[in-house]
């Protein structure tokens, strides 16, 4: 997957709790973004960052913050989970040298009960 | 709006016959249009994409046509193989960030 490792893989978790899933790459890519991915609409884009401590919200960033404090990590959060937050989370990386292509991780499948 | 509709959801082909995957986009700011390939458990990998400059890119059996004019693309796999057998999206962006069709999930029979 491109030195892009996420983690954990799989994660159970119950309501209200707080949830932080990581996303590691080793290509020292400059763009980083999370989205989550649930049938029928395909992959939508949560955050997203430029560069160390540079981050913007994507389509559906409600219930979610991140954090970039090195270029190989970018941290996705969820202040609360809820149901409607059980979904795939994917982080992709994106460097400047092979221009618009996204590189994207295994997935993490997380479930909200 | 930015959304990209892709269509059918789902397809089913047999194995040589040609498989066609359809999107339809509304940003005509958009200058990239890739498309991504997805085997179950697996992330989303970049199969084949196309600037707005070019109306055709083939790649192996894979090909791309672009109707600018009608803000629409597709995807063609000749010779589908039952390895093909997957889902696959397609993307509309610029500046770097994708937005993506909900999926078509391709199925290949022997």
């Amino acid at each position: 997957d491109a030195g892009i490792t996420q983690s954990p893989r799989h994660k159970v978790t119950e309501t209200g709790t707080p949830v932080t899933l990581r996303c590691h790459q080793t290509e020292n890519h400059r763009y980083m973004y999370w989205y989550r991915q649930d049938p029928g609409h395909g992959l939508r884009l949560i955050h997203y960052s430029y560069g160390v401590k540079d981050t913007d919200k994507g389509e559906v960033s409600d219930g979610y913050s991140v954090s970039r404090s090195k270029t190989e990590d970018f941290l996705l959060t969820l202040e609360s989970a809820t149901s409607s937050q059980t979904s795939v989370y994917f982080c992709a990386a994106r460097g400047t040298e092979r221009g618009d292509i996204q590189y994207f991780g295994a997935g993490t499948r997380l479930s909200v009960l | 709006q930015q959304q990209v509709k892709q269509s059918p959801q789902s397809l089913i082909v047999q194995k040589g016959g040609i498989s066609i995957i359809n999107c339809a986009y509304e940003n005509t700011a958009f200058d990239y249009f890739p498309w991504y390939q997805q085997f179950p458990g697996k992330g989303p990998a970049l199969l084949i994409a196309i600037r707005p400059d070019v109306s055709e890119k083939k790649e192996g059996r894979f090909t791309i046509s672009f109707n600018k004019s009608a803000k629409q693309f597709s995807l063609h796999i000749m010779d589908s193989q039952p390895g093909d057998s997957a889902t696959y999206f397609c993307a509309g962006g610029n500046t770097g960030k994708l937005i993506f069709g909900q999926g078509t999930t391709l199925q290949v029979k022997p």
